[in-house]
């Protein structure tokens, strides 16, 4: 069964340094997602992409934050100067058009020293 | 933001018994519901939906109920078993095309053997 894949699993950095986070959607999905789940707290949409460009963002995904589809296959989530209360699963998520249900990958633990 | 309200932190149940998770929202835009079950350091898990056009649907063990005029859900488990264990989020979605999901606050459910 098609599965959405996610990687590093564990990612730990310093504050200020930038991320990547890699996302590879299920192959026939044309909407994609980044969600994020601090510890404790509820799963937060971050934003929606449609067509090579964000179809909308939360008040979360600010500046520091940027999307990209650099190749048929990949997702990827930049974090430019992490900070913090960056801290958190990240999760990718994918969308096929005709069916509403977005499927998750395993997620990516960022830690923020 | 509390547009998705899950008012039970937990709830446990003997095995064979049914399960009742609930989950409560205030944005009558919402017309998409999904529920989905998610294990630590793991994605969530699409379990089953529904369309604010139906009151019920239905998945083996699984059937999601709706109730618009009070703005509520619930997911019926019958019969619970072990593997059920989880933590299951209540999520809808506005109308748009962007189909970004907003979660509850998740609920434990512990079935006892």
């Amino acid at each position: 069964e098609p599965e959405v894949t996610q990687t590093p699993s564990h990612q730990v950095t310093q504050m200020g340094q930038e991320v990547i986070l890699r996302c590879v959607p299920i192959s026939n999905h044309l909407y994609f997602y980044w969600y994020r789940q601090i510890l404790g707290q509820k799963v937060e949409f971050l934003v929606s992409f449609y067509n090579n460009e964000i179809s909308e963002k939360s008040e979360i995904f600010d500046d520091q934050f940027s999307v990209e589809r650099p190749d048929g296959s990949n997702f990827t989530l930049k974090i430019r100067s992490t900070k913090l209360e960056d801290s958190a699963m990240y999760f990718c998520a994918s969308l096929l058009e005709a069916v509403d249900t977005q499927y998750f990958g395993p997620g990516t633990r960022l830690t923020v020293l | 933001d509390q547009q998705v309200k899950q008012n039970s932190p937990s709830l446990s149940v003997q095995e064979g018994r049914i399960s009742i998770l609930n989950c409560d929202y205030t944005n009558s835009m919402f017309d998409y519901f999904l529920w989905y079950k998610k294990y630590p350091a793991e994605g969530p898990t699409f379990l089953i939906s529904i369309s604010s056009i139906k009151d019920k649907n239905e998945d083996g063990r699984f059937t999601v109920f709706l109730n618009k005029s009070a703005k509520h859900l619930s997911l019926h488990i019958v019969p619970s078993q072990p593997g059920d264990s989880a933590v299951y989020f209540c999520a809808a979605s506005p109308r748009g095309a962007t189909n970004k999901l907003i979660f509850g606050t998740g609920t434990l459910l512990a079935v006892q053997p």
